[in-house]
């Protein structure tokens, strides 16, 4: 089966600049996150969707930060504006049943640098 | 909200040794633990998983022990091989997973 799609695989932007992020999750998947990792870090959960409602945005800074998952398929991770502190990778993961608690398959990650 | 302590943040054994990595977590309602490797500049991938219901899991050179009373789960890498070497992440997880901070881990042919 295919793997998650993750796209653009690198960015480079000005802060201030927005950018948005693509991801298109193994086909039949219900569950979809969006991680953000900082060099050095673990994967930090920024949403997670099921099907094309949102479970849990809890660590998402708003201010900033959106994304949707329309159709229940592929989703967009979108930061307006961006700050130097938003440099990192940025993961879409998900997993085919519902729930946080079953293996996630990981896309190749969006490398965001911002100067 | 849910805490992930890891320990050691960085390891080198020589190959063959046995690596061990310990994680805490704070939510006793957390009931998956899911134990990711990240090779430089790839994609987390899981190695093994254990669930709450169940003490220990092992799938040939790894096993993963959980102690519920103390909230506290262990991997073990037994054999050691340079293509171990890589960062590790633990995982705990009831609504969400909350990764741990990572170990890198070393393997010296």
């Amino acid at each position: 089966e295919a793997g998650v799609a993750q796209s653009p695989r690198y960015k480079i932007i000005e802060k201030r600049q927005s950018v948005a992020f693509w991801c298109n999750p193994i086909s039949g998947h219900a569950t979809l996150y969006w991680y953000q990792q900082i060099l050095g870090q673990g994967p930090k959960l920024l949403i997670q969707f099921q099907n094309n409602g949102v479970v849990d945005d809890s660590q998402l800074p708003k201010d900033r930060f959106s994304a949707e998952r329309l159709k229940g398929v592929d989703s967009t991770l979108k930061i307006q504006p961006a700050k130097l502190e938003d440099s990192a990778v940025y993961l879409c993961a998900s997993s085919f049943r519902q729930g946080s608690s079953y293996e996630q398959y990981f896309g190749p990650g969006t490398r965001l640098t911002v100067t | 909200g849910e805490n992930v302590e890891q320990h050691p943040s960085t390891l080198s054994v020589q190959e063959g040794d046995s690596a061990v990595i310990k994680c805490t977590y704070s939510d006793s309602a957390s009931n998956y633990f899911p134990w990711y490797k990240q090779e430089l500049g790839k994609r987390p991938q899981l190695i093994i998983d254990i669930r709450s219901n169940v003490g220990e899991k092992k799938d040939q050179r790894i096993a993963v022990t959980l102690n519920k009373t103390a909230k506290h789960f262990s991997l073990h890498i037994t054999e050691t091989q340079p293509e171990d070497s890589a960062v590790y992440f633990c995982a705990a997880s009831y609504v969400q997973v909350i990764f741990g901070p990572g170990t890198s881990l070393s393997v010296i042919p």
